[in-house]
């Protein structure tokens, strides 16, 4: 089993939907959750970071964790065509060096 | 500015040379990372040094060294470049003393894109 595991898609919206990108990790102990943003030849690009179990709003963008299950997830609120790109999930545990990554899920927003 | 910046950005070389990518971070950061992205396989952990004089290897160090020349440079060389290295490079920053806003994210440099043909 993969540490952190995504679909890699493509996942497909229409402009102005809300994308739902999903992840879940393996260890228990996993303290700190990242969303990355990265498009095609681009470097990622931070996102959202969350801590603590329930959601974390920021613009349109929305977090979701849910430390029982191992869930974490990412709201994209009236997705636009410039939402094109893989988003990455990570994930560290407190007083490690490792940010485990995904390999991230193709979104596609269609005009 | 950028806060963390990669050159060169794209480099061509061929089978045996000896290349280095520079990383530089403005961000006061006191981690630094290299990995290497290749399509279907994610982000692969290379290098990482907490400070000047701490480095370590990540999963895929093996033809590869590192420099930690200042807690704001940090240079990853291939000694003697093959054809498989080819992929696209990630300098990586964090903050873990807890003194910085962004504590515990990581930032990504714009990456190097190396072919070795």
């Amino acid at each position: 089993q993969k540490e952190v595991e995504q679909n890699s898609g493509p996942l497909s919206v229409p402009e102005g939907a809300i994308a739902s990108l999903n992840c879940t990790y393996s260890d228990r102990v996993s303290q700190s959750f990242f969303w990355y943003r990265q498009y095609s030849g681009k470097s990622p690009e931070l996102i959202m970071s969350i801590y603590s179990n329930g959601d974390k709003e920021d613009g349109r963008f929305t977090a979701q964790l849910n430390k029982a299950s191992q869930y974490v997830s990412l709201l994209i609120r009236d997705s636009q065509p410039s939402d094109s790109a893989t988003y990455l999930c990570a994930v560290k545990t407190s007083g490690t060096y490792k940010y485990i990554f995904g390999t991230g899920t193709r979104l596609k927003v269609l005009a | 500015d950028a806060d963390v910046t990669q050159t060169p950005r794209n480099r061509i070389t061929k089978t045996g040379k000896r290349i280095m990518l520079e990383c530089s971070q403005t961000k006061g950061h006191d981690r630094m990372y290299w990995y290497r992205q290749d399509p279907g396989l994610g982000l692969r952990l290379i290098y990482y040094s907490f400070d000047v004089k701490d480095i370590n290897k990540g999963e895929i160090s093996d033809g590869y060294s590192v420099s930690r020349q200042a807690q704001a440079k940090f240079s990853l060389s291939l000694e003697s470049a093959i054809p498989n290295q080819t992929a696209l490079y990630f300098c990586a920053t964090s903050d873990q003393t807890g003194q910085a806003r962004d504590y515990n994210e990581q930032f990504f440099g714009p990456g190097t894109r190396l072919t070795v043909l």
